[in-house]
């Protein structure tokens, strides 16, 4: 079956740690997205990546890092820089970017202490 | 920032009743997307209707587009318990590839 992974479901780190959410999909899309979660705030884009090598910058990069080395994976760093960590992280992917639907992962929850 | 605002932030309704769910954007659009999160999960497509349509159909959903208002609405018909979740709309900004997504309405369906 085709879909987005991530892992782990649940992440638990101590302020000041640098954590790496995984993100690997076998949909063959060129498109990935990181989007946070927060209660009562929707989805706020993080980085996006149209092609391997390439990314973007979203609306709340701030703190994060990303990389796109295989057309698969779209691991995503949370750096100790992220002022308030704990949240829900999706990674999404898609054919054709913004002009397709988007195919999410189920989140990982990181909290951080 | 936002390119969806959905309205109302939260719904309940009984089963078997019609939901309405209602997105409101600012800029041009290439499509609108409407998309659903059961809890601590991922979202799922539902429809994309695209800038140059104004209804389309899936099963029990019927989403509309009215470019001159800048605004979308998702209605589900004969709600089931099943359909308690939230509800987002999402939409492209201005050029742009990237999809940006309203804070979603909340719906709940008593049995």
């Amino acid at each position: 079956d085709g879909g987005i992974t991530q892992s782990p479901k649940y992440l638990f780190r101590k302020e000041g740690q640098n954590v790496t959410l995984s993100c690997e999909q076998n949909l063959n899309h060129d498109a990935m997205y990181w989007y946070r979660q927060d209660p009562g705030q929707g989805l706020r884009l993080i980085y996006y990546s149209q092609i391997v090598n390439d990314f973007q910058k979203g609306d709340i990069a701030e703190g994060y890092s990303v990389s796109r080395e295989k057309k698969e994976s779209f691991p995503l760093t949370v750096t100790s820089a992220q002022k308030n960590p704990t949240a829900f992280y999706l990674c999404a992917s898609s054919a054709t970017g913004g002009l397709s639907p988007l195919h999410f992962g189920n989140g990982t929850r990181l909290t951080v202490t | 920032s936002q390119q969806g605002e959905e309205d109302p932030q939260a719904l309940s309704i009984q089963e078997g009743e019609n939901a309405t769910m209602n997105c409101s954007y600012k800029t041009s659009i290439n499509n609108l997307q409407w998309y659903r999160q059961n809890s601590g999960r991922g979202l799922v497509h539902l429809i994309l209707i695209r800038s140059n349509e104004r209804e389309k159909h899936s099963g029990r959903l019927r989403v509309t587009l009215d470019t001159s208002k800048k605004s979308s609405s998702l209605l589900i018909t004969a709600s089931r318990a099943a359909d308690t979740a939230s509800y987002f709309c999402a939409a492209t900004q201005g050029g742009s590839e990237k999809l940006v997504f309203g804070k979603g309405t909340k719906l709940t369906v008593n049995p």
